[in-house]
């Protein structure tokens, strides 16, 4: 059965003090997997598409990466407006989404 | 260009109630999906589209009926409101399925008293 379990549930983190969220999967013939930000009240908002092991994405201070069983959220100097709810999902053979449960980031001034 | 639009944004419902939850898009995409979200768990599919006329299950269809009669529209329809209908309801839409990114909309929040 696909799976997909983030870590940590929340992150606290001051303005300016890098981190990493993880995401874990298991799914059969992985053919994508997808971070999303969420903030209060609004739909999901795409952020990046990995396609296989070893792909590396960027954007602003958000840079994903993937590796054949997790994939990483790596978010360097954020500022308060990072804070979201951040999701990730997996596409596998079934090409339905199955989604984790989300890491609620929460940066302070 | 609106993307994803769902209407209404929020309601309240009473047990045994009916209720068509809207969802458009005009980005020209095939598939359309419907999903609920609660707290503390994923995202859960409950019907998707692949075309005009095509509908099929997803994770947790019981209780809720779509129809997909336009490119454009995808209803969700409720027809005996239960209490574990609350949740958050998301349309999404892809132009493709396989590793193509869906958009969401911005979110039906249901109450069921």
């Amino acid at each position: 059965e696909d799976q997909v379990t983030q870590s940590p549930e929340a992150l606290r983190l001051q303005e300016g003090e890098s981190s990493s969220l993880n995401c874990s999967y298991t799914v059969s013939g992985l053919r994508g997997l997808f971070w999303y930000r969420q903030d209060p009240g609004k739909g999901p908002e795409f952020l990046f598409t990995l396609y296989s092991a070893g792909e590396e994405k960027e954007k602003e201070r958000l840079k994903a990466t993937l590796t054949k069983k997790e994939s990483f959220l790596h978010i360097t100097a954020p500022k308060p407006e990072d804070s979201a709810t951040y999701l990730c999902a997996v596409q596998g053979a079934t090409n339905k989404l199955i989604f984790g449960t989300g890491t609620l980031l929460a940066v302070q001034p | 260009n609106a993307g994803v639009t769902q209407t209404p944004k929020f309601r309240i419902l009473k047990i045994g109630q009916s209720m068509t939850l809207q969802c458009t898009q005009d980005m020209n995409h095939n598939y359309m999906y419907w999903y609920r979200q609660d707290p503390g768990m994923g995202l859960k599919l409950i019907y998707y589209s692949v075309g005009a006329g095509i509908t099929d299950k997803g994770e947790v269809p019981n209780g809720y009926n779509v129809s997909r009669s336009t490119t454009e529209d995808f209803p969700l329809r409720l027809e005996l409101a239960a209490p574990s209908q609350t949740s958050v309801y998301f349309c999404a839409s892809s132009y493709s399925t396989v590793q193509e990114t869906q958009y969401f909309g911005p979110g039906t929040r249901l109450l069921v008293l």
